[in-house]
């Protein structure tokens, strides 16, 4: 069955980058995305990527995709405090209707 | 144009009672989702409806879960005779019929709590 796995926890300095990762097992996905949850909130989606390409940039995300390896990463340049949250990521089955969650990386940014 | 919009926010109940969280999806959309996120842990897909059909409910759990989508009004997830285990958040999301990117939208959650 699908996997989605992201490290725990990630701690970084204000004005640094942070780099999430995840990898996943259906190597039918069609796209996989970001989602990222503030405390007591829902989910709200930042960027998704097709499976066809292996970068997408979007201001200060960029994501990048090795399907060979099945290692998505989120990139947020220049990390604001703003940017606390719990970040997951996502892979959708093959129908679409079904998204299979990572458990999430909670992201502390230090002034 | 509203976002997914789900009520309650916070329900308490006690074991044995009923939980109904409902769902109302954004203006547009004919697919409703519903995923469960238990503490410290990412969500579970639970039941993909469209109006009036059950599309796929392999999430949910065979016994005292049920989810509808009528024609009018907003999806029903239904919970019978609650159990402790059931304390969770409950997101509603859902998506346009013609989405070929998969996307969907989250609402708030409701946030259950049996006592």
């Amino acid at each position: 069955g699908e996997d989605v796995e992201q490290s725990l926890f990630l701690s970084v300095r204000e004005g640094d980058s942070s780099v999430i990762n995840c990898t996943y097992t259906d190597s039918s996905s069609t796209y996989l995305y970001w989602y990222k949850q503030e405390p007591g909130a829902g989910l709200q989606l930042l960027t998704y990527i097709f499976s066809n390409m292996d970068m997408k940039q979007d201001q200060r995300l960029t994501v990048l995709l090795n399907k060979k390896d099945k290692h998505l990463s989120l990139r947020i340049a220049d990390t604001q405090t703003g940017d606390s949250a719990i970040y997951f990521c996502a892979e959708s089955n093959n129908a679409g209707n079904m998204l299979t969650f990572g458990g999430g990386t909670r992201l502390m940014v230090k002034p | 144009n509203a976002g997914v919009m789900q009520n309650p926010r916070h329900l308490v109940r006690r074991r044995g009672q009923e939980a109904r969280l409902r769902c109302s999806p954004m203006k547009g959309h004919s697919h409703v989702y519903w995923y469960r996120q238990l503490p410290e842990e990412g969500l579970k897909f639970m039941v993909y409806l469209q109006k009036e059909n059950i599309i796929d409910e392999s999430g949910m759990p065979k016994e005292r879960f049920s989810a509808e989508f009528p024609k009018e009004g907003p999806s029903i997830l239904r919970i019978q005779q609650v159990v402790r285990g059931d304390s969770a958040a409950y997101f509603c999301a859902s998506s346009p019929a013609t989405s070929g990117r998969g996307e969907q939208f989250f609402g708030p959650g409701t946030r259950l709590t049996v006592l």
